[in-house]
């Protein structure tokens, strides 16, 4: 069974530019959520998909960033226009069952962006 | 809300020796535990978790973590580390009720085995 995979793993844009990251979550898996690690700080949540609906937002910084999960599959994070704080490792994460808190995440490598 | 603190940055130990992790967390209902491993290059993966019933419970590797509710706490463990054990350690939490509720990551520690 494919593991969750992001695209691309490293990024490195201008401040202003726009970038977009993608995540391909377990086949199956109702849940995605996307995380965000700045360096040597906690990974902090920043949304919940299940399946194409946004569960939970809360955690998103600000309107720069649109997260979609088309057709509940795979889903993008866009970033726009980036700035310097937006640099970090973004994670993205998948778990079975909606609404089962029980269940692990599976995470994805992450995707390095550097925003200069 | 719901936190984690994992108190040591780093954690250094010899191979052979036993090895603890330690993390404390605070939530407003039942604790549901978990500890994640990230090794250089490579995403998290998932060690093992506190859901209900015994306190130890057992995971990948061979680690161990204990759940202590008076202390709030959920100290990763293993009696004998690998230098392969050389790597940063995530606990999470989040709140166990039915429903929906975010899973919330200490800061992480660094775990170096040496030989």
């Amino acid at each position: 069974e494919a593991g969750v995979t992001q695209f691309p793993s490293h990024s490195v844009i201008e401040k202003g530019q726009t970038v977009t990251l993608r995540c391909d979550p377990i086949s199956g898996h109702d849940n995605l959520y996307w995380y965000r690690r700045v360096m040597g700080k906690e990974i902090k949540f920043l949304l919940h998909f299940v399946k194409e609906s946004k569960q939970d937002e809360s955690g998103m910084p600000n309107n720069r960033f649109l997260a979609e999960r088309t057709g509940g599959t795979y889903s993008t994070l866009k970033v726009q226009p980036a700035e310097l704080e937006d640099s970090g490792v973004y994670f993205c994460a998948s778990s079975q069952i909606a609404g089962d808190n029980r269940r692990e995440q599976f995470f994805g490598p992450g995707t390095r962006l550097t925003v200069l | 809300a719901q936190s984690v603190a994992q108190p040591e940055d780093q954690v250094n130990v010899a191979e052979g020796n036993p090895l603890t992790v330690k993390c404390t967390y605070s939530v407003s209902g039942n604790p549901y535990l978990f500890w994640y491993v990230q090794y250089p290059n490579r995403g998290l993966q998932f060690l093992l978790k506190y859901i209900t019933g015994d306190n130890l419970v057992k995971g990948s590797y061979g680690f161990e973590a204990e759940f202590n509710k008076s202390q709030t706490s959920f100290h990763l463990k293993k009696p004998s580390a690998l230098v392969s054990d050389s790597a940063l350690y995530f606990c999470a939490v989040r709140d166990g009720p039915p429903g929906y509720s975010t899973l919330t990551f200490g800061k992480g520690t660094m775990l170096l085995v040496s030989p």
